[in-house]
């Protein structure tokens, strides 16, 4: 079975540029999660979908990022303009809501941003 | 608020030396608990959990306990191997149904031949 799907795996871009990061959760989950992991701040809870409708979107840091879920099968975290404040590994994980609540985490997006 | 504090690492032990990985947390209620695992270049992966006082989740040798009265979760492992060397995570979510993870700062291990 896939797991979760993440692109691109690796992306530098100058500041300005816009940023579209992709995700595909494992089929039949119908939790999705948008997680930033950086040095100085650890992994944090950007925003979460249940059913694709987002339930907490708290954690996104400005306007500049927003984040969708137009099916099960597909979500994207868009970052304009981007900064160099936003290099960071970006993950993505899926859950089936059963009560175990496993997250089940993608290899990751790491961005730079110069 | 709702947080959870691991001890600062790295942590470098030999192989087949004891680990213990201290994990506590501030949280509202009775939150479940969990440790997580990111080898390199991956992903994070759950290692195990517990989701109520005294609970004990147990994977892979690693062991660790629920504490309420200490508002802790330790990881522990007997014997590590070079194969354990990565980042872990202590992690909770509250209770009420919300799927909302938060995640302590993680402790890197290396564990040398």
């Amino acid at each position: 079975d896939a797991g979760v799907i993440q692109s691109p795996r690796h992306e530098v871009t100058e500041m300005g540029q816009e940023v579209t990061l992709r995700c595909k959760p494992i089929s039949g989950h119908n939790s999705l999660f948008w997680y930033r992991q950086t040095m100085m701040r650890g992994l944090e809870l950007l925003i979460y979908f249940n059913n694709n409708v987002p339930i907490d979107d708290s954690g996104m840091p400005e306007d500049r990022f927003s984040a969708k879920m137009p099916n099960a099968s597909f979500s994207t975290l868009k970052i304009q303009p981007s900064e160099p404040r936003d290099s960071a590994v970006y993950f993505c994980a899926s859950s089936y809501g059963t009560g175990t609540y496993e997250q089940y985490f993608g290899p990751g997006t790491r961005l730079t941003v110069t | 608020g709702n947080s959870v504090t691991q001890m600062e690492g790295p942590v470098t032990l030999s192989e087949e030396a004891f680990l213990t990985i201290n994990c506590t947390y501030t949280a509202t209620g009775y939150p479940s608990l969990f440790w997580y695992v990111q080898y390199p270049g991956e992903g994070l992966q759950l290692l195990l959990k517990a989701t109520k006082a005294d609970d004990k989740g147990s994977n892979k040798g690693f062991e660790a306990t629920y504490r309420k009265e200490t508002t802790s979760f330790h990881l522990e492992k007997g014997s590590v191997q070079v194969s354990d060397s990565a980042v872990y995570f202590c992690a909770l979510r509250l209770q009420g149904g919300s799927e909302k993870l938060v995640f302590g700062k993680g402790t890197k291990l290396t564990v040398n031949p």
